[in-house]
């Protein structure tokens, strides 16, 4: 069965620092994607970044890039100069290989809070 | 841009009550997705759906239905609503076999059984 974990349930760090907040999973598939996602205090789930397992590039967007490291099944998500705004719960989630009429599930981590103090 | 609706940010409820949590999505997407949120756990899955009166268990079906009579509609049913269903629930939809695309999430409902 596929997992993800998510060792840091929550993190502080100074504004303008960067931060890597951690994510390993266990897959038996050759093909996979993974997600990262933000949800702040008013719940809303977004979307951030994706990482395919064939991608030879670790994934970026903007201030996000991913520390894919395929061998060691970790996809850790680096948040470069944070802002205060940066404060939010993140996940890390896998596509599962179930696939069903074209649906494909996600499994997610337990999330990690992160808090940028000023 | 992708909007995902849910009908109420937060809900109050009694023991025993029948519950309908109501999800909209505007991109014709195929597939919608049920799941819930509790800390420690992460999201976890209820009930999928892959097109219209068509729908699949997830992780965590007991104790809820669903409804998908119209695609861009998706109901959470709770039968008979319990304390322990008390819980952050979050409505998703993707299109199919897009699959480095996103699902994409509505702003959840905070549900509180008393």
């Amino acid at each position: 069965a596929q997992k993800i974990t998510q060792t840091q349930p929550g993190m502080f760090v100074q504004e303008k620092e960067a931060v890597t907040l951690d994510c390993t999973y266990d897959t038996s598939d050759q093909s996979y994607g993974l997600f990262w996602y933000k949800q702040p205090s008013s719940g809303e789930m977004i979307f951030l970044i994706y990482q395919g397992s064939y991608d030879e590039q670790n994934a970026t967007e903007g201030r996000y890039s991913l520390n894919f490291q395929k061998a060691r099944k970790s996809a850790n998500l680096v948040i470069s100069a944070s802002q205060l705004g940066d404060s939010a719960m993140y996940f890390c989630a896998m596509r599962s290989t179930i696939i069903i009429q074209g649906a494909q599930k996600l499994v997610f981590g337990q999330g990690t809070r992160l808090t940028i103090n000023p | 841009d992708v909007k995902v609706t849910q009908s109420s940010r937060y809900l109050v409820k009694r023991t025993g009550e029948k519950v309908f949590l109501e999800c909209v999505q505007d991109m014709d997407h195929e597939n919608m997705f049920w799941y819930r949120q509790d800390p420690g756990l992460g999201l976890r899955l209820i009930y999928f759906s892959y097109d219209v009166k068509m729908k699949e268990k997830g992780d965590i079906p007991e104790g809820y239905s669903v409804s998908r009579e119209k695609k861009e509609r998706f109901s959470l049913i709770l039968e008979s609503a319990s304390t322990n269903q008390t819980s952050m629930y979050l409505c998703a939809s993707s299109r199919d076999e897009d699959s480095n695309q996103p699902q994409h999430f509505g702003d959840g409902t905070r549900l509180s059984i008393l």
